[in-house]
């Protein structure tokens, strides 16, 4: 069964960076695209960006384009989301997610998520 | 972008109810819709992958349907363990979008 667990959440201030780990198991890790989403407190889903099996291609929902940057090593099975000049409204449970052979796949397995607190 | 209008926004029934969901796409987006069972403190769950199959080890009461713009997600006998917020999601085209959210509660 596939596995995928994120780290690397935590306190930041605003204007402050962050940087994601999703460490995934149980299926070939480069196979698949994968993608994070995130969950504003009290709020739904909202897809932030998505990288191809190879790392080649990358994609951003426009709230976060130019700030956040999305990698993967495939050596290693993880997926990272770099996260820069980060806002209020960036505060978030962010989860990664296995996607399928292409961008344009549902997503089947997700993590557990981690929270990103941007505050003074 | 494709917008997702899901309705309604929170449902309460007893168990043993039939519950339907609808999601309701501002474009032709084909077969390519999932949804998804989310419960507090865990990461999603995807339940129906290509708007009508169910994911492996899903119950069987959980079934959906549609193509084009319209879309049901049904639960044909609510279980108190089907407390969760649902959401449906395409994939047709980037950015990838979501609905709002259904959250369901027993009464």
């Amino acid at each position: 069964e596939v596995q995928l667990v994120e780290s690397g959440g935590g306190l930041v201030q605003p204007g402050g960076s962050l940087r994601l780990s999703c460490a995934a198991s149980g299926s070939t890790f480069s196979n698949y695209a994968m993608t994070w989403v995130r969950q504003a407190p009290g709020k739904g889903l909202e897809w932030v960006s998505i990288i191809t099996s190879s790392g080649a291609s990358t994609f951003y929902a426009d709230s976060v384009k130019g700030r956040f940057t999305i990698s993967r090593d495939n050596s290693k099975n993880t997926l990272f989301l770099q996260m820069t000049s980060l806002r209020a409204e960036d505060t978030a449970v962010y989860y990664c997610a296995k996607g399928g052979a292409t961008v344009t796949d549902g997503f089947g397995y997700w993590g557990q998520g981690t929270m990103v607190t941007v505050s003074s | 972008d494709v917008q997702l209008t899901q309705s309604p926004s929170s449902l309460s029934a007893s168990v043993g109810d039939r519950v339907t969901i609808t999601c309701q796409a501002s474009q032709d987006i084909s077969k390519y819709l999932n949804w998804y069972q989310h419960k507090p403190g865990e990461g999603p769950k995807a339940l129906i992958y290509d708007a009508s199959n169910i994911e492996t080890g899903v119950p069987s009461r959980f079934s959906g349907s549609g193509s084009g713009t319209d879309f049901i997600f049904t639960i044909s006998s609510l279980q108190p363990e089907d407390i969760a917020t649902y959401y449906c999601h395409q994939y047709d085209n980037l950015p990838h979008t979501f609905g709002q959210g259904t959250k369901l509660e027993i009464k």
